[in-house]
């Protein structure tokens, strides 16, 4: 239980485009997911909380208009990077919080998808 | 904002070696996480220790929440080559809601 997965694993994209990621739970409903970015060799950086239903919360510094995000489903959470530049280039990677009782803390992680804007 | 310091950065150890690595914090955490994250893949769930003093174990990982509520060790005993990545605490403060404060990670390199 408590799988989650990206879509696509890997993009490459001109600068100025918009890429959308997909974040599915796959086997629980989840009211609430993570986006995260994290650069080589360092760790998780919060981007914003996705909640199911109504708009996300952005973490201090990170542009609301530059990535947005969408919870329509307690499955699917999608982050897209608009207008995207090399700076965006990025391992993005996308948390649900655990449901049940004993799992109500944990977060369970995609597997991440590799952004690269040329 | 809240800061984890991970220790030690990275490990170089000898295949059958146990680990220890820590986790402190300057404020209190209700919960205390373990991931591993493999190269170019996302953070795996190791262990969850959600009560200050709790002891668990998974396999060869003992993980426990520290008395004071604000450090938290992991350790690997007998390692092997697939233990080889990178470690990250991560906890939730008091005043976080359901947000997570990641330690910023600690290397592990296994020689076999």
């Amino acid at each position: 239980g408590a799988v989650v997965s990206q879509h696509p694993s890997w993009v490459i994209c001109k600068s100025g485009t918009s890429v959308k990621i997909e974040c599915r739970s796959l086997d629980f409903q989840a009211t609430t997911m993570f986006w995260y970015r994290q650069f080589p060799k360092q760790s998780l950086m919060l981007m914003a909380t996705s909640n199911e239903g109504s708009k996300a919360t952005y973490e201090q510094g990170v542009e609301k208009d530059k990535f947005l995000i969408n919870h329509a489903s307690l499955t699917l959470s999608t982050l897209t990077v608009t207008s995207a530049h090399p700076e965006d280039s990025s391992f993005y990677i996308c948390s649900a919080r655990g449901q049940s009782q004993n799992s109500y803390n944990e977060q369970f992680f995609g597997p991440g998808t590799r952004l690269t804007v040329l | 904002g809240q800061q984890l310091n991970q220790s030690p950065q990275s490990m170089f150890i000898q295949e059958g070696e146990d680990v220890s690595m820590n986790c402190t914090s300057s404020s209190i955490f209700n919960t205390w996480l373990w991931y591993k994250q493999d190269p170019g893949e996302g953070p795996v769930l190791l262990i969850a220790l959600y009560k200050a003093g709790e002891l668990t174990s998974n396999g060869r990982l003992t993980a426990q929440f520290g008395i004071t509520r604000k450090d938290s060790f992991l350790n690997i005993s007998a390692s092997i080559p697939s233990d080889v990545g990178i470690y990250f605490c991560a906890g939730q403060p008091m005043e976080y809601g359901n947000k997570l404060v990641f330690g910023a990670g600690t290397i592990l390199r296994v020689k076999s």
